[in-house]
């Protein structure tokens, strides 16, 4: 079936620093790429999508491109701060389909 | 004002005794579903229904049974509740098919005792 994976399950970083949390994905067709934030007691957030290889997906100083060849959609932020500091999901579906398929989720620990 | 109600915010049950969680999106979606948040599974994907019709289910058990009285509502049954069964509900809403985004409810917390 299809999957989506996120090799980090923990980041630490202090503020400023630069943020890359890797996906992968497996899929049986051409899926749309989500990325997603949760912050504790919230339901998740998106916070944006792809849907063609090579396109970029961006929100908040966030970005993630696309890349079919790769199946990755790693997501990275120039300059992270404690705001940031939360769980993100990477997730897809695809087109027609109405499962959403997510990954593990990675949590993301921003230190003043 | 929130675009996806979810009551009640906690919820405690005994083993045994069934209950009926609430979700109404205020989007103009047509597509709903539901997850389910646990520290054992992050985020499971459990239901998902277009045009109030039943497009998938991923839930093994029939003691979860989604109901749609309204296009814009979706709730949840549960059955025979389990300790297993505690978890964060979330209800979610997007367009319906086009690989749309997502939005999620604030979710309802389920206690089993």
């Amino acid at each position: 079936g299809d999957s989506v994976t996120q090799t980090e399950g923990q980041v630490a970083l202090s503020e400023e620093d630069f943020l890359t949390i890797h996906c992968n994905y497996s899929a049986s067709g051409y899926p749309a790429l989500f990325w997603y934030v949760q912050y504790p007691g919230e339901g998740p957030q998106f916070l944006f999508r792809a849907s063609r290889d090579k396109e970029k997906g961006s929100s908040r100083g966030f970005e993630a491109t696309y890349n079919k060849e790769a199946t990755s959609f790693h997501l990275q932020k120039a300059s992270v701060q404690e705001s940031d500091s939360a769980v993100y999901y990477c997730a897809l579906t695809l087109t027609g389909n109405y499962k959403y398929v997510f990954g593990a989720g990675t949590r993301l620990k921003v230190i003043a | 004002d929130p675009k996806i109600i979810q009551k009640p915010k906690y919820l405690v049950a005994v083993t045994g005794s069934e209950k009926i969680l609430i979700c109404e999106q205020y989007l103009g979606h047509n597509a709903m579903y539901w997850y389910r948040q646990s520290a054992k599974k992050p985020l499971e994907f459990m239901f998902s229904y277009s045009y109030q019709k039943l497009m998938d289910n991923q839930t093994a058990s029939s003691r979860f049974q989604p109901q749609s009285s309204k296009k814009n509502h979706l709730d949840l049954q549960i059955t025979a509740l389990k300790p297993d069964d505690s978890a964060t509900y979330f209800c979610a809403s997007s367009q319906a098919g086009l690989g749309a985004e997502q939005f999620f409810g604030p979710g309802t917390r389920l206690t089993v005792l």
